[in-house]
C-alpha cells in the first residue's frame, strides 16, 4: 500500500455520461497530481495541485476538471464521455514540488466508456 | 517540452540473464526516477537519481544517471520472472510541477 488512495478501482460507464474520481494523498502531502494511461498516449501528465491551489496543467480537456479541497483528497471529474477518455488515470502525491520529495502513486481508477 | 525516449521498447530474456534498459533526455534532468509497473496496475517507485554519475542499487537493481544528466540506464543483474513488468523512466520539470515519462520498457523474464 503506496499511501495513496484511489477509488473508485474500476469504473464503466456510457458515453455521453459524467464520473468523478477521487484521491486521498498519502498523509502529509500537500501536492496531489492526476495523470492518464492510455494505450496509445502512455502515461500523460492532466494537472496538479498544492494545498488547494492549482499549480500546473497538462494535457488536460476543458471537459476534465479537478479540485483539491480543505482536508487535501482531490477530485477529478470527467464529463461528456468519449469511448476515448478509456483509460487508467493515476493520482499521485507529493509532500512539496519538485524532485526532492519524491512522487508516490496510488493504484489507479480504471475507466471504461462503452 | 522535454521528452524521454526509453530503449529498448520490449525485452525478452531467459531467467539469470543480465539486462540495461536505457532513458535519454532532450533536455538536462533535475530529477530522474524509475518506476515498474504490472500491467494495468500502479506504480511501484524504484529509485530516484538527482546528481551528476549519481548510481543507486536496490538488491539487484542498480540505476545510474550520467554525467551529463541527460541518460539514465537500469540495471538487472540475474534477472528473475518477478522482474518482469513495465519499466519507466520519469523525469522532473524544472519548476517540479509533474514528471514527464517515458512510454516504457516490457519486460519478459522466461523460466
Amino acid at each position: 500500500d503506496s499511501g495513496v488512495t484511489q477509488t473508485p478501482k474500476h469504473l464503466i460507464t456510457a458515453t455521453g455520461q459524467r464520473v468523478t474520481l477521487r484521491c486521498s494523498p498519502r498523509s502529509g502531502d500537500l501536492s496531489v497530481y492526476w495523470y492518464q494511461q492510455s494505450l496509445d498516449q502512455g502515461l500523460q501528465f492532466l494537472i496538479q495541485y498544492y494545498n488547494g491551489e492549482e499549480r500546473a496543467k497538462g494535457n488536460i480537456l476543458e471537459r476534465f476538471s479537478a479540485q483539491q479541497f480543505p482536508d487535501l483528497h482531490s477530485e477529478l471529474n470527467l464529463s461528456s464521455l468519449e469511448l476515448g477518455d478509456s483509460a487508467l488515470y493515476f493520482c499521485a502525491s507529493s509532500v512539496g514540488q519538485g524532485a526532492i520529495y519524491g512522487y508516490t502513486f496510488g493504484s489507479g481508477t480504471r475507466l471504461t466508456v462503452v | 517540452s522535454q521528452e524521454l525516449e526509453q530503449s529498448p521498447q520490449s525485452l525478452i530474456v531467459q531467467e539469470g540473464k543480465n539486462l540495461t534498459i536505457n532513458c535519454t533526455s532532450s533536455k538536462t534532468l533535475y530529477g530522474l526516477y524509475w518506476y515498474k509497473q504490472k500491467y494495468g496496475e500502479g506504480l511501484i517507485f524504484l529509485m530516484m537519481l538527482q546528481k551528476g554519475g549519481e548510481e543507486k542499487s536496490h538488491e539487484k537493481i542498480t540505476a545510474k544517471l550520467d554525467e551529463k544528466k541527460q541518460q539514465s540506464s537500469l540495471h538487472i543483474t540475474a534477472s528473475q520472472p518477478s522482474h518482469a513488468g513495465i519499466y519507466l523512466c520519469g523525469a522532473d520539470s524544472t519548476s517540479g510541477s509533474r514528471l514527464t515519462f517515458g512510454e516504457g520498457t516490457q519486460l519478459t523474464v522466461n523460466p
